[in-house]
């Protein structure tokens, strides 16, 4: 399958951890990216690799996977982190180099 | 400081053509291929395809095949995105962003987008 599956929406306390997740089958073989997406912003990588976070990405942000499934943890989620997150693996079925995920709404309540 | 600078919005009718535009700065713009990525309305990111400003070898994707053109002018950094025929349903936000690969692939940085409205 070339698909990668998010939950639409997750909320989370202030100061709380938060995991965001992505399914699928590609996730077997490779590792997924993660991107932040503000309202009127272009997306922003904060996780790649196995769990590489670039320049300037807080140290809160980290990635996971476990058999099909990647996750985005934040460690004590900041107002500034409401957002809406995209998973991205490279795709195993071969149809594409490269597929997205639908994308989680995080809400920082 | 890599930058992806994008050309201004757009607003066109129907079966008009456009061309959009990507400039890097910052770095070797060779030596990194560009994507262009869908976003229409409220949705979700979409990959489009990619382009070597090297040699201008392309990759799209079949959803975007047949309907777009890439290209590149490595003499001024530039990459480009194409539509000779416009219709309502490409109204979107257009992103460039550079090809990152190592084991895994990511893109990294985007530029601001370029909104298109059909």
């Amino acid at each position: 399958s070339s698909e990668l599956t998010q939950d639409p929406a997750v909320s989370v306390a202030l100061g709380q951890t938060v995991r965001i997740t992505c399914q699928g089958d590609s996730l077997r073989s490779f590792f997924a990216s993660w991107y932040q997406q503000k309202p009127g912003q272009a997306p922003l990588i904060v996780i790649y690799g196995k769990n590489n976070r670039p320049s300037g990405i807080p140290d809160r942000f980290s990635g996971s996977t476990s058999g099909n499934t990647a996750s985005l943890t934040i460690t004590g989620a900041q107002a500034e982190d409401e957002a809406d997150y995209y998973c991205h693996s490279r795709d195993s079925s071969g149809n594409h180099p490269v597929v997205f995920g639908g994308g989680t709404k995080l809400t920082v309540l | 400081e890599v930058q992806l600078l994008q050309s201004g919005a757009e607003v066109k009718k129907p079966g008009e053509s456009l061309r959009i535009s990507c400039k890097g700065s910052g770095y070797s713009f060779t030596s990194f291929w560009i994507s262009w990525v869908r976003q229409m309305p409220g949705k979700g990111l979409e990959w489009m395809g990619r382009i070597d400003p090297i040699d201008s070898y392309i990759h799209y994707s079949p959803s975007f095949q047949g309907h777009v053109t890439f290209s590149a002018d490595k003499t001024i950094s530039t990459a480009y995105l194409q539509w000779t025929s416009l219709k309502a349903s490409d109204t979107a936000i257009y992103f460039c962003a550079r090809w990152r690969q190592l084991e895994d692939i990511w893109f990294d940085p985007w530029g601001q987008g370029t909104l298109v409205t059909v």
